[in-house]
This record gives structure tokens, sequence and C-alpha cells, in this order.
């Protein structure tokens, strides 16, 4: 069955700092995967997706992901953090039935 | 990209009783869902919601204790029915890309209902 693992439960960076988010998927074919955030009370914003092509995907607001085929990994990078940044993270993968099967997510902490 | 809303935003609830929720969308969707989200935990999906025929329920959710309703591809509704405190939770609808307009399946959520149940 397909799965996502979401390693981290919280991460703390300093803002300006870099940031990588890890995510790790099980899938038996080519993945198309996805990053979401959810901000305090809100619902949940596309950051930025995967389907084919080129590994290495930009999204909003600065954010870029990597597909890695051989790590079965799907890691979100910022080069510099703002506190605004600071939410909560969901990678995803759209399962055969077209269902998005959600990592349990990474609560992303911004100190001043 | 769809601008989705939810109605009500947030509700507090007694014991037994049951929540209508409400989900538009300002165009036309292929495809509608519905997720729970208890608190601290990630999304899980309730169901599909199909229009013009009955929802396709996911693992460990029934008819009966969350009927879902859509008439139409703008709109559906979830209801959640004699409530008890493990309800509690937000609610959210997504939609799929445009009717016609994308085979990505990606997909777009909306504010959410955050329900307590007392």
């Amino acid at each position: 069955a397909q799965s996502v693992t979401q390693p981290d439960i919280h991460i703390t960076v300093s803002e300006g700092a870099s940031l990588e988010l890890r995510c790790n998927y099980s899938y038996g074919a080519t993945p198309y995967l996805f990053w979401y955030v959810q901000s305090p009370g809100q619902g949940l914003q596309l950051l930025l997706k995967y389907f084919s092509g080129d590994t290495l995907v930009q999204g909003i607001k600065g954010f870029e992901a990597e597909f890695k085929r051989s790590q079965s990994s799907f890691n979100l990078r910022k080069p510099s953090v703002h506190w605004s940044d600071a939410a909560e993270y969901f990678c995803a993968v759209l399962d055969s039935s077209y269902k998005l099967i959600f990592g349990s997510g990474t609560r992303l902490l911004v100190r001043p | 990209s769809a601008v989705i809303s939810q109605k009500p935003s947030r509700d507090i609830c007694q014991r037994g009783t049951s929540l209508t929720i409400q989900c538009q969308v300002d165009s036309q969707v292929t495809m509608m869902f519905w997720y729970r989200q208890q608190p601290g935990q990630s999304l899980t999906l309730i169901a599909t919601a199909n229009q013009g025929s009955e929802a396709t329920y996911e693992s460990g959710f029934v008819i009966d204790k969350f009927p879902i309703s859509r008439p139409n591809l703008t709109f559906s509704t979830l209801t959640v029915s004699n409530m008890s405190p493990e309800d509690s939770s937000i609610y959210l609808c997504s939609v799929d890309s445009l009717a016609g307009v994308s085979s990505y399946n990606e997909q777009f959520f909306g504010p959410g209902t955050r329900l307590t149940v007392l």
C-alpha cells in the first residue's frame, strides 16, 4: 500500500537559516508528489508538486523540492526561512485511485 | 485554481446532535473530497463525493455517520451525525483540478470547519 513518512514531527530553525523537511514515500510506480502548508487556523495551500520531468521542482514562497527515486524521497527545502514560514507542512502522494495519502506532518518553528 | 468556501467556519455542538457542513466552489470541478483532521493529526480521507450518485467511503467511515450530498458540480455537504466528543476535528473539503481543464489531479482545499463536540 502507498504511504508517506515524515520522520520529523517538529523542526526549529532560526530566521534566515536554511531549511530541509524530509519526506519518504512508498509507491510502486512513478509517484505524483505534493507538499502542502497549513498555517494556524487555515486550510491547506499547495506549495509545489512533482509529476514527471525535472526532478528539482520550484514552488511558491521560495520553496523547492527534489525528487530522488533511488531514495524514495521528496524533501522540501528553502535557502532562507522567514518568520512567516512557521506552519505545519504535509507531504502527500497520489495513490492509484487518485486519492491523496498524507504524511503525518512536520511542524516548523522559527526562532527570531 | 479554484476558490473554495466552507460553512460554518467553526461550531460548538452538543453530543448527540448533527451538523451539516457546506462546501461551495466557484467553478465546476470533477471530483470533491471530504477529509477529517483530528487534533494534532494529519488528514484522513472520509469519502469522495460523487455528483449524482452515492459517495464512496473510505475504510472506517460509513454513510450513516457521515452522509454526503453532491447535487451538482460546484456544491457538496457533509453531515456529521449523532456527534460525540471524538468527532471534534477540522473537516476539510477539497476539489480536483477544474472539470475538463487538467488531468493532473491537483487538489485544492477549503479553509476547513473546526468542530468541537461537548
